[in-house]
């Protein structure tokens, strides 16, 4: 069985450029929840994809957007990135009944 | 007021110390986790709670579901327990695995 992996790791884009960041779901998992934390704070919601749907979304702007695929891996896309937008972003995998299983984030750097 | 409060910011301790995190939550919820995060990033599980006490090893997790309050215990902490400790809390109605409600996270050092 396979854990949550992510990619890149590290990434830094300059103001007003677009990223795109990966997620691969644990095995056997259909549903991903992406995360953003900034530094010292807890994570804060962005989205989640249940079964290629989105499934619920938290407070960001529609730059946030988001992708998942037949294999439920899942991308974040962020448009017209701003200098805020640097944080580690998290993805989170599960199934209904189980906890989710959180990737080991990629941090952003937006200068 | 953060729907996720936790207690206290920054903990400092010496090796062998009894440790408490206490976390308080203002909404109704079905599950509460406890999560530990090291530097670097990655998140941990370590608890999901929705009534009553867990303990695994050195980790004991305990849930008041009428005072909206839980806390996590470290008995015989080790300078490896050094981590930020996160309390998370799911919405009722919510599915297993739906969003979550993060507290900020309690930094915990350990010293040998």
């Amino acid at each position: 069985e396979t854990g949550v992996t992510q990619s890149p790791t590290h990434l830094i884009k300059t103001r007003g450029q677009q990223v795109t960041l990966r997620c691969s779901s644990q095995s056997g998992h259909n549903t991903v929840s992406w995360y953003q934390q900034a530094l010292g704070q807890g994570p804060q919601f962005i989205f989640q994809y249940y079964r290629e749907e989105e499934n619920g979304r938290g407070n960001f702007p529609p730059r946030f957007s988001g992708l998942q695929f037949p294999n439920y891996s899942s991308e974040l896309n962020v448009n017209a990135l701003e200098l805020d937008d640097s944080a580690l972003y998290l993805c989170a995998s599960s199934s209904p009944g189980s906890e989710q299983y959180f990737g080991p984030g990629t941090r952003l750097t937006v200068t | 007021k953060n729907e996720v409060e936790q207690s206290p910011q920054n903990l400092t301790a010496q090796e062998g110390e009894f440790i408490t995190i206490n976390c308080s939550y203002s909404v109704g919820i079905s599950a509460l986790h406890w999560l530990q995060q090291h530097p670097g990033g990655g998140i941990v599980s370590l608890f999901m709670l929705s009534s009553g006490k867990k303990k695994h090893g050195r980790l004991i997790a305990t849930i008041n579901i009428q005072e909206k309050h839980s806390s996590l215990h470290i008995t015989a902490s080790h300078p490896r327990d050094s981590a930020v400790y996160i309390c998370a809390v799911r919405s009722p109605g919510e599915t297993s695995g739906s969003r979550l409600t993060f507290g900020e996270g309690t930094q915990l050092t350990v010293n040998p």
